[in-house]
């Protein structure tokens, strides 16, 4: 079946603009996050999501960040006035029922380079 | 922050060799992931090891994970050249659902 995806594959963007990822879980899948990976910071993860709530928030790094997911599928990271530090891949996983802590699904990530 | 190390941060190993990568992390854990991720891009899971399990077996990977010292390791046996890539490890929490990454190790396979 089909895996995770994500779009756009790359988004470069000018310091100061809004952009907006979308992630399209496996379908099905209820547990749904958002990790970044860059060069000073690894692999960090930003927002988990079960069904469309969002019971852990921690790795958002700034009011900047949002996210959300509507039917329990698609979600969408927004970073509002972007900076240049933002530059990373952004990486959406899923996973499946009951709960998350099991493997966990990537897709092959958004590239965001703020200019 | 990340949680966990990894050691070494790079390998280079002739194809046929076998592969060690150790992981270590600070908490207790609900289980230990391996992943792989090849040219900066979205990652594959390997194996899952959950913290009452020692040993585990996938193939041409083994993974040992030893909780008393929040240790695991990644074994790789027979290495091929598609084995190039960066293994991460990841650890989920006790009670909790994310992943937290070490640092990685980049692994060639020379032919």
């Amino acid at each position: 079946g089909a895996g995770v995806s994500q779009s756009p594959s790359n988004k470069v963007t000018e310091k100061g603009k809004d952009v907006e990822l979308r992630c399209d879980p496996i379908s099905g899948h209820t547990a749904l996050y958002w990790y970044r990976q860059s060069l000073g910071q690894g692999l960090e993860f930003l927002i988990y999501f079960q069904g469309n709530s969002a019971p852990d928030k921690s790795g958002l790094p700034s009011d900047r960040f949002s996210a959300e997911r509507t039917g329990g599928s698609v979600s969408t990271l927004t970073i509002q006035r972007t900076q240049q530090e933002d530059s990373a891949v952004y990486l959406c996983a899923s996973s499946p029922p009951p709960l998350g802590r099991g493997t966990q699904y990537f897709g092959p990530g958004t590239r965001l380079l703020v200019l | 922050s990340q949680q966990g190390e990894e050691d070494p941060q790079a390998l280079s190993i002739q194809e046929g060799e076998n592969a060690t990568m150790n992981c270590s992390y600070k908490t207790s854990i609900n289980n230990l992931q391996w992943y792989r991720q090849n040219s900066g891009r979205g990652l594959v899971h390997l194996i899952l090891i959950r913290s009452n399990e020692r040993e585990k077996h996938s193939g041409r990977l083994r993974v040992t994970l030893d909780t008393s010292k929040k240790s695991s390791s990644l074994l790789i046996t027979a290495s091929r050249a598609a084995d190039t890539a960066s293994y991460f490890c990841a650890t989920v929490a006790q009670g909790a659902q994310k992943l937290v990454f070490g640092q990685g190790t980049r692994l060639t396979i020379n032919p």
